[in-house]
């Protein structure tokens, strides 16, 4: 069973750019999640969707970032513009309805300079 | 507000011997405790988790134990080898298909 793919695996910006990242969830589940992880900081939720439903995005700093997941598989989260202390490992993760616990992909490093 | 916390930001144990790493949480309302494995430039990997109704919970040589009453769970490693290296994260959870809550992360190093 393929794992969850993302897409790029390491991205250098300048800050005021924007960037978007990409990823595709183990097939059949339709929950996924993309969490943004600051060095020696534990994974923080970004935005959750249910299918193509957001169910959480109470922590996603709306101002600049964005993310959809039209027709509920494949999703991207976008930055933009970007800042300095949007340098972080961004994570996307998926669950089907009865996983307790979520699968993470290898994750994409992005540093804003 | 850190709902999940682990205290030790490193441990180090020889092999053979047994790892345990600590984590404490404030929120009543988590019903699953997690942990999970990360290596460097990697995702996480679900290790073992345990539901609130339960105080341990094994598999081969990880055992997770919960104390309700105290908020504070555990993870032994038994007998610990040198592939346990990584950093181990706790997270929690309301129930199945919700998001997760984590903590700092405790970098384990297990020495020959």
């Amino acid at each position: 069973e393929a794992g969850v793919a993302q897409s790029p695996r390491y991205k250098i910006i300048e800050k005021r750019q924007s960037v978007a990242f990409w990823c595709n969830p183990i097939s059949g589940h339709a929950t996924l999640y993309w969490y943004q992880q600051i060095l020696g900081q534990g994974p923080k939720l970004l935005i959750q969707f249910q299918n193509n439903g957001v169910v959480d995005d109470s922590q996603l700093p709306k101002d600049r970032f964005s993310a959809e997941r039209l027709k509920g598989v494949d999703s991207t989260l976008k930055i933009q513009p970007a800042k300095l202390e949007d340098s972080a490992v961004y994570l996307c993760a998926s669950s089907s309805w009865e996983d307790t616990e979520a699968f993470f992909g290898q994750g994409t490093r992005l540093t804003v300079v | 507000d850190q709902q999940v916390k682990q205290n030790s930001p490193s441990l180090s144990v020889q092999e053979g011997r047994i790892s345990i790493l600590n984590c404490d949480y404030t929120n009543s309302m988590f019903d699953y405790f997690l942990w999970y494995k990360k290596y460097p430039a990697e995702g996480p990997t679900f290790l073992i988790s345990i539901s609130s109704i339960k105080d341990k919970n094994e598999d081969g040589r990880f055992t997770v134990f919960l104390n309700k009453s105290a908020k504070h769970l555990s993870l032994h490693i038994v007998p610990s080898q040198p592939g346990d290296s990584a950093v181990y994260f706790c997270a929690a959870n309301a129930g199945t298909a919700s998001k997760l809550t984590f903590g700092t992360g405790t970098r384990l190093q297990v020495t020959l």
